[in-house]
């Protein structure tokens, strides 16, 4: 069974700086998804960013851009100039092609310090 | 207006008691999800539809069902509620094929008490 792992409960980063946010996720599959979801007080989900596993090249979407390792199963999320509205929840999320459900890690807290 | 929208947003119940948590789409996608969250567990897959006519069950389906009554609404019932089904429930909707089956669209959440 696949299974998402987000070993950072918590993390802090200070305004305008840069933080890593950490998920490892096993699968026997090749064709698979991946997926970091951000979670604000609201509650309401949002996707931040995603990467096709057949993809080599990194996803990035402005401040947000990933390191995709797929040998090592990793898939961190960094967070350039960090702003205030980044402070949330982040999940993680693996999807096995089109057909398959997202899974989620259990997600890390992210506090953004002024 | 929301493109998926949850009825009601809070729920305080208490145990026994049959609730059903609502939710609507405008997005036209076919699949829709029943999500629940609970602090330090993530989101976890309760049922999906693929289309009307399509129910599975998902990760931790027992004490609860599922209703498509039509392609934007898909309904959660708690048949006799429990303490340990108070969280925060997720429904979410994608489209049938294509990338965009693998981008999920969540409503707001529906926060259930169950005293």
């Amino acid at each position: 069974a696949q299974t998402v792992t987000q070993s950072q409960p918590e993390m802090s980063v200070q305004e305008a700086e840069t933080v890593t946010l950490s998920c490892t996720y096993d699968t026997s599959e090749s064709d698979y998804y991946l997926f970091w979801y951000k979670q604000p007080p609201s509650r309401q989900m949002i996707l931040v960013i995603r990467q096709e596993a057949y993809k080599q090249q990194n996803a990035t979407e402005n401040r947000f851009s990933v390191n995709f390792q797929k040998a090592a199963k990793s898939f961190s999320l960094k967070i350039s100039d960090s702003q205030l509205g980044d402070a949330a929840m982040y999940f993680c999320a693996y999807r096995r092609g089109s057909q398959g459900n997202l899974i989620f890690g259990k997600g890390t807290k992210l506090s953004v310090k002024p | 207006d929301a493109d998926v929208t949850q009825t009601p947003r809070n729920r305080i119940t208490k145990t026994g008691k049959r609730i059903m948590l609502e939710c609507s789409q405008t997005k036209g996608h076919d699949r829709m999800y029943w999500y629940r969250q609970d602090p330090g567990l993530g989101l976890r897959l309760i049922y999906y539809s693929f289309d009307v006519k399509d129910i599975n069950k998902g990760e931790i389906s027992d004490g609860y069902s599922v209703s498509r009554q039509a392609q934007a609404k898909f309904s959660l019932s708690l048949e006799s509620a429990i303490p340990n089904q108070t969280a925060l429930y997720f429904c979410a909707t994608s489209e049938g094929q294509g990338l965009g089956a693998n981008v999920l669209t969540f409503g707001a959440g529906s926060r259930l008490t169950v005293l």
